[in-house]
């Protein structure tokens, strides 16, 4: 399978503990991008990185929440603290550099804070 | 602020039948247009997706047009299948250099009755 991967695909975890996902994208593709989607929502942006570079971070994405990519391949998010209103889907996307930057998506993490 | 809506939320169609989800936005300055499936729980799976200076993408009994200066798309599925029920997004990328993040509509929940 060469799509985009996701581990863990569900995380329950109790207020105030630290979880980590893992992203493997596309190897051929450059940009790794990161989304949150809850019920009910579509997916918002939350980073990208462009290879090992992490170029742009949204406003949801609050400093207890970390994000690395590694030699340009995979990536992690990282969220310290967590709290009941982190619950949600984490989506990984990736895509190529140039052309028409269609994304692909990986099957996500579903996280659920007690 | 690029705002994406998706009308109806919901629709229920007997088998067989013809249909179109709508999209809309608010900012005609995209990069493209992706239109996305997502089963219950799961990933987004990318359907098709319309470059700024196209006006349509068939991919089977799929096809998509796109307005960019009324700010619209619509997605036609051709005799549709129970396994069609899903709900499907449609998403918009801004111009220019940049992330080319997606900017997600709430999306469209289709139920194809046997």
């Amino acid at each position: 399978d060469t799509g985009v991967s996701q581990d863990p695909r569900h995380k329950i975890t109790k207020r105030g503990q630290n979880v980590t996902f893992r992203c493997d994208p596309i190897s051929e593709h450059n940009r790794l991008y990161w989304y949150r989607q809850t019920l009910g929502q579509g997916p918002e942006f939350l980073t990208y990185f462009q290879n090992e570079a992490q170029l742009e971070k949204s406003r949801l994405l609050s400093n207890r929440f970390s994000a690395e990519r590694p030699k340009g391949s995979f990536s992690t998010l990282e969220i310290q603290r967590t709290e009941q209103g982190d619950s949600a889907m984490y989506l990984c996307a990736s895509s190529f550099l140039q052309g028409s930057y269609e994304q692909y998506f990986g099957p996500g993490t579903r996280l659920t804070v007690t | 602020k690029q705002e994406v809506t998706q009308i109806p939320a919901a629709l229920s169609v007997p088998e067989g039948e013809n249909l179109v989800l709508n999209c809309s936005f608010t900012d005609s300055a995209i990069y493209n247009l992706q239109w996305f499936r997502q089963d219950p729980g799961k990933g987004l799976t990318s359907l098709l997706l319309i470059q700024s200076s196209q006006r349509e993408q068939t991919s089977g009994r799929l096809n998509a047009s796109l307005d960019k200066s009324s700010g619209r798309s619509t997605l036609y599925i051709a005799a549709s299948q129970p396994g069609d029920s899903a709900t499907y997004l449609c998403a918009v990328t801004p111009p220019g250099a940049g992330s080319y993040q997606l900017t997600f509509g709430k999306g469209t929940k289709l139920s194809v009755i046997p």
